[in-house]
């Protein structure tokens, strides 16, 4: 059974660095086709694709958000870890991070989310 | 990128057949056969509903169903139940090699 579990602090102050940690369970970034993505979504607003990593460490970021993102995997731990530079309190949100597999539902398809972690920006 | 467009609400008795839009460009939603939908009850996380136009994930009811034309995706569903009451977005593969959201829609259940 594929799972994803968010983790990482709920609460930063403004100017600092958020780092967000994607727990595996069930399947491997090591295989082939399979992809993690971080989407956000402000309370009451529309999903936000924010970051993408696939197996063969192929990164793909959101262009409006690109110059604060980072994305990056660690297989022998099961993890993906986001990183947003610079956080404002604009970025107080739900972070999800998403499971796509090549094999069932394609590339670009979302198809197991995790549980998401709200995170707020407070000084 | 800008979000993709889509109506803030529709709504629907049940039973009925109720079709959500979502429009873009041909970046993106017309130049790739990569449009996916997700359904999100409050509190809860996405769910995909369709992925490449029109397939449906297993264990997805057939009352969904996706279609594309030109720059224009849609979401039917069709029977409605209360249950399908909820918000649902659309997201493409973009030129830029990326993906993109719509605004959401609610849906609501008469």
């Amino acid at each position: 059974q594929i799972t994803l579990k968010e983790s990482g602090p709920t609460l930063v102050k403004p100017t600092q660095t958020l780092t967000l940690t994607c727990t595996l369970s069930g399947f491997s970034l090591s295989t082939s086709g399979v992809g993690v993505g971080w989407i956000r979504q402000p309370p009451g607003k529309a999903l936000e694709w924010l970051a993408l990593i696939y197996w063969n460490d192929d990164k793909r970021y959101s262009p409006s958000l690109k110059s604060r993102l980072t994305i990056t995997k660690d297989t022998s731990k099961n993890e993906v870890v986001l990183t947003m530079t610079n956080m404002d309190p604009v970025d107080t949100v739900t972070y999800y991070c998403a499971h796509i597999g090549f094999s069932t539902t394609g590339w670009y398809a979302f198809d197991i989310w995790g549980q998401g972690t709200m995170v707020t920006v407070s000084s | 990128q800008s979000a993709l467009t889509q109506p803030a609400s529709v709504s629907g008795s049940p039973g009925q057949s109720i079709t959500i839009s979502c429009t873009g460009t041909s970046s993106d939603v017309g130049g790739y056969n990569y449009v996916s939908w997700y359904q999100q009850h409050p509190g809860k996380a996405p769910k995909l509903m369709i992925y490449e136009v029109s397939n449906r994930p297993s264990g997805v009811s057939n009352r969904f169903s996706g279609s594309k034309s030109g720059n224009t995706a849609s979401l039917t569903i069709s029977g409605l139940q209360a249950d399908d009451e909820a918000d649902y977005y659309c997201s493409s593969y973009t030129s830029s090699s990326t993906l993109v959201f719509g605004g959401g829609t609610k849906l609501t259940v008469l």
